[in-house]
């Protein structure tokens, strides 16, 4: 069964700190990985889309890392604001199909 | 260019009635994919058109159902609503599919079923 699991489940991190949001998965044969952040309230928002063939990818203060031999990515946050409180959302694309394979989500609070 | 809207925002239904929801994707997007979020189960993929056809289907029960039209706006119909029906419901549109594209999301529908 395609499963998608992030860790840790929920982040409480100092303003200016940074962080890293993991993201492990058996989705096989795999597409595309995403991360999307969700805030309270609202839909998700695309913050990067990877391959196969991409291991890195940078969407501002945010660094996504694709090991796709692991089946491992990471989401790291740089000098994390306010304002990134937040769900981030890890989803796998399998090959076959259409469908999508959701993580339940890393809900991170960033206080003062 | 706006974004994806979703109509209505707020919805308060009793057991056993059914629902439309509505969806317009960003202009010039042929796909739209709606999901269903809860806090117990996160994101769930109900089902995905594209060009007016259901294009793949999640696994949920055949109360929910859906369509597109050539406008490419789409509805989600439920019908029989039960109690673990309530969950905000989103769409997301893209320019060629859920799968491949960096997909859009409106910000949902709040269904509470009483």
């Amino acid at each position: 069964k395609n499963q998608v699991e992030q860790s840790p489940q929920s982040l409480i991190i100092l303003e200016g700190k940074n962080c890293t949001l993991q993201c492990n998965y058996t989705v096989s044969p795999f597409s595309n990985l995403r991360w999307y952040k969700q805030d309270t309230g609202r839909g998700p928002v695309s913050l990067t889309i990877m391959t196969f063939s991409e291991n890195t990818k940078s969407n501002g203060r945010y660094t996504a890392t694709l090991d796709a031999d692991t089946k491992q990515s990471s989401l790291h946050i740089t000098a994390s604001q306010l304002s990134d409180s937040a769900s981030y959302i890890c989803v796998v694309s399998g090959d076959s199909g259409y469908a999508l394979n959701f993580g339940k989500g890393t809900s991170l609070l960033v206080t003062p | 260019k706006a974004g994806v809207t979703q109509t209505p925002r707020y919805l308060i239904k009793t057991r056993g009635q059914q629902v439309t929801l509505s969806c317009s994707p960003i202009s010039g997007h042929r796909s739209v994919s709606w999901y269903q979020q809860t806090p117990g189960q996160g994101l769930q993929f109900l089902f995905e058109y594209f060009s007016e056809t259901q294009r793949n289907k999640g696994n949920f029960p055949g109360r929910f159902s859906g369509r597109q039209f050539s406008n490419s706006r789409s509805e989600m119909n439920v019908s029989t609503l039960e109690l673990g029906d309530s969950a905000l419901y989103l769409c997301a549109s893209s320019f060629q599919g859920a799968s491949t594209d960096t997909q859009y999301f409106g910000p949902g529908t709040r269904l509470t079923v009483l």
